[in-house]
């Protein structure tokens, strides 16, 4: 079975700082998508960043990053220069066909 | 509106009791989800369609009912509400293809008593 594990329930960071968010998963298939979900205090599920496994390349947008190890099934997201409207949940996930399993999400926020 | 809208947004509901929980988007997108949200569990899936009277299990299907007879709607049904059942629904949905990003509804906290 496909499971996402993220575990830090909290994370903080300082505004303008750097914050890595963990994620590892499991899964016996090569071809796969994984993506990071944020979900503010008004619970609106928000695509960050996608990663197609048969990509080596690592996905970027903006201020958000991954660190995609496919041999460790690990699959980080990097916030730079943190806002405070990057507070809220974060979710990493797993999709292969259209079967998504989330993980259980990190409490990231912000601190002025 | 354009896009992926629920109803009720929020909904009280006694222990069995039959539910429905409404869909609808406006951008014709081939598939549609239902998710549940729960602490500790992220969201998990309960149901899909690919496409008008196409629906496939999903991780969490027990107890609920799906169908889907238009493209725009999917609608879920609890036949009978358990107090387990009391969480956060979202619907998404996503076009056949391209990114593979799944467009989420704005969600229905269902209570169960």
């Amino acid at each position: 079975a496909q499971t996402v594990t993220q575990s830090q329930p909290e994370m903080s960071v300082q505004e303008a700082e750097t914050v890595t968010l963990s994620c590892t998963y499991d899964t016996s298939e090569s071809n796969y998508y994984l993506f990071w979900y944020k979900q503010p205090p008004s619970r609106q599920m928000i695509l960050v960043i996608r990663q197609e496994a048969y990509k080596q390349q690592n996905a970027t947008e903006n201020r958000f990053s991954v660190n995609f190890q496919k041999a460790a099934k690990s699959f980080s997201l990097k916030i730079s220069d943190s806002q405070l409207g990057d507070t809220a949940m974060y979710f990493c996930a797993f999709m292969i066909f259209n079967d998504m399993r989330f993980g259980a999400g990190t409490r990231l926020t912000v601190k002025p | 509106d354009a896009g992926i809208t629920q109803s009720p947004r929020y909904k009280i509901t006694e222990t069995g009791r039959q539910v429905t929980l409404m869909c609808h988007q406006t951008w014709s997108h081939s598939y549609m989800f239902w998710y549940r949200q729960d602490l500790g569990h992220g969201l998990r899936l309960i149901y899909y369609s690919a496409a008008a009277d196409i629906t496939d299990k999903g991780e969490v299907p027990d107890g609920y009912v799906v169908s889907r007879s238009k493209t725009e709607n999917f609608p879920l049904t609890l036949e009978s509400a358990t107090r387990s059942q009391t969480s956060v629904y979202f619907c998404a949905s996503r076009e056949a293809g391209g990114l593979l990003e799944q467009y989420f509804g704005p969600g229905t906290r269902l209570t169960v008593t």
